[in-house]
């Protein structure tokens, strides 16, 4: 079947401007993640949605991140006010389960948007 | 705060070989680790999955080592190949919540023929 997508896969924007980041997780997964990947860096938390809701956003920088999952399936990650360090490869996961032991909290990841603020 | 350390300097190995890639850990006893390949563009793949209680874990040429004592994760690429070439991700469930993953930078593997 298919796998976790994300639109765009890049996108250039200036300093200042909003910026919204799409994730079409694979069907039936209920959790899905946020990840911010720098160069030379692991993929940094962000957020985690269990369903509807955002169980943990702890990962979030500042108040000018933001996501949402209204129905559970797709996810937006909205960037208000852009800054350059804000440039990075945004990763979306999505798992069956809750991460964990279990082979239901297996991750599988987009293949990212790459964000470029000028 | 938890603290993930994976060797920086790129590892070049001779095809045949066995590639060895590093895991520390710090300021906390996860209940799992985890591995992950990532190839340039792409997002990480899943590799293997290793509880405390276990002490090695293999599938097919990969092996797994976890040492809570020690607080370090060996993996192990047995017969190495050129497509065995990538970045090598460990990952820990957070210290605060479990749902939160932290990765380490990453290595970078190099095959050569």
């Amino acid at each position: 079947g298919a796998g976790v997508s994300q639109t765009p896969s890049n996108k250039v924007t200036e300093k200042g401007k909003y910026v919204e980041l799409r994730c079409d997780p694979i069907s039936g997964h209920t959790a899905l993640y946020w990840y911010r990947q720098s160069l030379g860096q692991g993929p940094e938390f962000l957020i985690y949605f269990q369903g509807t809701g955002a169980a943990d956003d702890s990962g979030l920088p500042n108040d000018r991140f933001f996501a949402v999952r209204p129905e559970g399936s797709v996810s937006t990650l909205k960037i208000q006010r852009t800054e350059r360090g804000d440039s990075a490869v945004y990763l979306c996961a999505s798992s069956l389960g809750v991460a964990g032991p279990g082979g239901t909290g297996t991750q599988y990841f987009g293949p990212g948007t790459r964000l470029t603020v000028l | 705060s938890q603290k993930i350390e994976q060797n920086s300097e790129a590892l070049n190995i001779q095809e045949g070989k066995t590639a060895t890639l590093t895991c520390n850990y710090t300021n906390y006893s996860p209940a799992y680790l985890q591995w992950y390949r990532q190839d340039p563009g792409r997002g990480p793949v899943f590799l293997l999955l290793i509880r405390e209680n276990e002490k090695e874990k293999r599938k097919e040429r990969l092996k797994v080592t976890f040492d809570t004592t020690l607080k370090q994760s060996l993996f192990h690429i047995t017969a190495s190949q050129p497509a065995d070439s990538a970045t090598y991700l460990c990952a820990l469930p957070g210290y605060s919540s479990a749902s939160k993953i932290i990765f380490g930078s990453g290595t970078r593997l190099s095959i050569r023929p």
